[in-house]
């Protein structure tokens, strides 16, 4: 079991829907982040929380919008998406930046219709 | 020439061999990682390391900081060793969260 969890599992929506991804983690870690992962490729990070306030937004188009209620919790929230942004979403946290490993979620596999 | 790279791409191998897999950089570093992933899509951090050499039960992983080159041993392997193995390293010229990747070396033990 990862310590990191993510809901929902899958998720397929269309393309004006609007769906949030959620990411819990009680490791007491103050980074948080969210990665883009197409098939066969490595992840791509796509936004850094620490200490609960946004540190990198890598070009991420404003689709994708990020909040961080609490230490705790981070969601990405999904709007007007395309079918090019289907892939797995999964989120990371680490007891703070700099060199401290990143614990993974199991991930969100997300299907654009 | 991408700055992290694996080797092999793509490695099958029987129950109980020794497993080697190489990555080798090109940037100055502060830390190496060594993860895994398995089809279902969860990551799972296996070694950060800086220097040396770690071990952990069947797995160790080394580091050459001169040669600019870690690898990843396996010993007796075991089918559920299966997985995508990923190197990725966190550069001392970049900001403290980044990390640049290698593009995984997908393992295959057959029993």
């Amino acid at each position: 079991d990862t310590e990191v969890t993510q809901t929902p599992k899958h998720l397929v929506m269309g393309m004006t829907n609007k769906k949030s991804l959620k990411c819990e983690q009680h490791m007491g870690h103050r980074a948080m982040y969210w990665y883009k992962q197409k098939a066969k490729k490595p992840p791509e990070l796509m936004f850094v929380y620490s200490y609960e306030k946004l540190s990198i937004n890598e070009s991420v188009p404003s689709r994708f919008s990020p909040e961080c209620p609490n230490s705790s919790l981070l969601n990405l929230h999904l709007h007007a998406l395309q079918p090019e942004d289907s892939a797995l979403y999964l989120c990371a946290s680490s007891q703070s930046g700099g060199n401290q490993p990143q614990h993974f979620g199991d991930g969100t596999r997300l299907s654009i219709l | 020439k991408n700055e992290v790279e694996q080797s092999p791409q793509n490695l099958t191998a029987q129950e109980g061999e020794f497993i080697t897999i190489n990555c080798s950089y090109s940037v100055g570093i502060s830390a190496l990682h060594w993860l895994q992933q398995h089809p279902g899509g969860g990551i799972v951090s296996l070694f950060m390391l800086s220097s040396g050499k770690k071990k952990h039960g069947r797995l160790i992983a080394t580091i050459n900081i001169q040669e600019k080159h870690s690898s990843l041993h396996i010993t007796a392997s075991h089918p559920r060793d299966s997985a995508v193995y990923i190197c990725a390293v966190r550069s001392i010229e970049d900001s403290n969260y980044q990390l640049i990747w290698g593009a995984g070396t997908k393992l295959i033990i057959k029993p």
